[in-house]
């Protein structure tokens, strides 16, 4: 059984550029939600799929977007980066919708400047 | 909006002794009280959780007690051991919003050896 899988690591961006980032849940989990961590921070909730949805939206722009596709992975896209979003971004997969038993990734790395 | 104060912010301990990290929330509709404990480089990982309805619940060396009234909660690790030495994040969640996980700021755990 594989765990949550984040791609890439580690990625250092230009302000004013877009980045986009990726997961592969835990086999058979249906539900992914995205977590931004800057550092020395606790995880802030972005947003959380569930069959390809968004199902809840924590307090970020509409520049940060999502998807979820078919096999369940999902992606974070973030347009018009500013030097405030460099952080750790995890994403965290679940079995069922609204089920507390998340399993985080070890999260990308994004440095802006 | 902070709906999870955790406390302290940093916390030195000799291998034996007894760890010990408050948190306190402000939103009575939390309905589920984690504890994930994070290593550098590495995604959170749940430790122990504990519902409302009860007061204390013990794994192993991990002891989480539970104060409804007061609205606080408190991780206690008996026995510190140097891999011990982590950051851990309380967290709160409820079923009506979907299971986002609100994360305390954190806690650095150092045990000496």
């Amino acid at each position: 059984e594989t765990g949550v899988t984040q791609s890439p690591t580690h990625l250092i961006k230009t302000r004013g550029q877009q980045v986009t980032l990726r997961c592969s849940s835990q086999s058979g989990h249906n539900t992914v939600s995205w977590y931004q961590q800057a550092l020395g921070q606790g995880p802030q909730f972005i947003f959380q799929y569930y069959r390809e949805e968004e199902n809840g939206r924590g307090n970020f722009p509409p520049r940060f977007s999502g998807l979820q596709f078919p096999n369940y992975s999902s992606e974070l896209n973030v347009n018009a980066l500013e030097l405030d979003d460099s952080a750790l971004y995890l994403c965290a997969s679940s079995l069922v919708h609204g089920n507390y038993g998340y399993t985080f990734g070890s999260g990308t790395r994004l440095t802006v400047v | 909006q902070q709906q999870v104060k955790q406390s302290p912010q940093s916390l030195i301990v000799q291998k034996g002794g007894i760890s010990i990290i408050n948190c306190a929330y402000e939103n009575t509709a939390f309905d589920y009280f984690p504890w994930y404990q994070q290593f550098p480089g590495k995604g959170p990982a749940l430790l122990i959780a504990i519902r409302p309805d009860v007061s204390e619940k013990k794994e192993g060396r991990f002891t989480i007690s539970f104060n409804k009234s007061a609205k606080q909660f408190s991780l206690h690790i008996m026995d510190s051991q140097p891999g011990d030495s982590a950051t851990y994040f309380c967290a709160a969640s409820m079923e009506a919003s979907g299971s986002r996980l609100t994360f305390g700021e954190g806690t650095q755990l150092t045990v000496n050896p």
